[in-house]
């Protein structure tokens, strides 16, 4: 079954500080992982996407990476703001040509709170 | 302004009742999908729709239906809404599904009492 784990569930940390999230999947065959930033109540924003060539993705003060191998992808925020705050979830989706094209799947989400 | 609408942004409705959350999007995208979101189970797939006329199912389609007549247009059914329906529901949008850029609205809170 295809799934997708992300850690740590929760994360605290200090304005202007570094943080890094993680995100392991079993999904098969892979064809790309997304990395969103959901506000509370709000629809989640994309941050970055990659596919199985990638290894790593910048934009502004996020960098995602990408072990196909290993399967593994990682989401490290530079220095931190109060508006991170917020959940950081990892998706990945399936090539077109398998019978589950279209399909993705959700982490369940690392839930970030920057304090000052 | 590029955006998906979803309407209603709040539901509260009654077992049984048929209902429809509508989801728009302004941006000719072909792919569009339903997510639903619950405390501690993150975002589930319901149904998605690779363009107009095909539509397949999610992770978790029971209960809804859905229709893609036009392309930018991707309705939400639910033929006989149940209590365990009451969920934050999410439509998304994106150019080509699985390697562009996805495009979330803004919610719909459905209660089913």
């Amino acid at each position: 079954k295809n799934q997708v784990e992300q850690s740590p569930q929760s994360l605290i940390i200090l304005e202007g500080k570094n943080c890094t999230l993680q995100c392991n999947y079993t999904v098969s065959p892979f064809s790309n992982l997304r990395w969103y930033k959901q506000d509370t109540g709000r629809g989640p924003v994309s941050l970055t996407i990659m596919t199985f060539s990638e290894n790593t993705k910048s934009n502004g003060r996020y960098t995602a990476t990408l072990d196909a191998d290993t399967k593994q992808s990682s989401l490290h925020i530079t220095a931190s703001q109060l508006s991170d705050s917020a959940s950081y979830i990892c998706v990945v989706s399936v090539l077109a040509y398998n019978t589950n094209a279209g399909k993705s799947t959700f982490g369940d989400g690392t839930t970030l709170t920057v304090k000052p | 302004e590029a955006q998906v609408t979803q309407n209603p942004r709040y539901l509260i409705t009654v077992t049984g009742k048929k209902l429809t959350v509508t989801c728009s999007q302004n941006m000719n995208h072909e792919y569009m999908s339903w997510y639903r979101q619950d405390p501690g189970l993150g975002l589930r797939q319901i149904y998605y729709s690779m363009n107009v006329e095909v539509t397949d199912k999610g992770d978790v389609p029971e209960g809804y239906k859905v229709s893609r007549k036009e392309k930018r247009n991707f309705p939400l059914i639910l033929e006989s809404p149940s209590p365990n329906q009451t969920s934050l529901y999410f439509c998304a949008s994106s150019f080509q599904g699985l390697h562009t850029e996805a495009f979330f609205g803004q919610g719909t809170r459905l209660t089913v009492v």
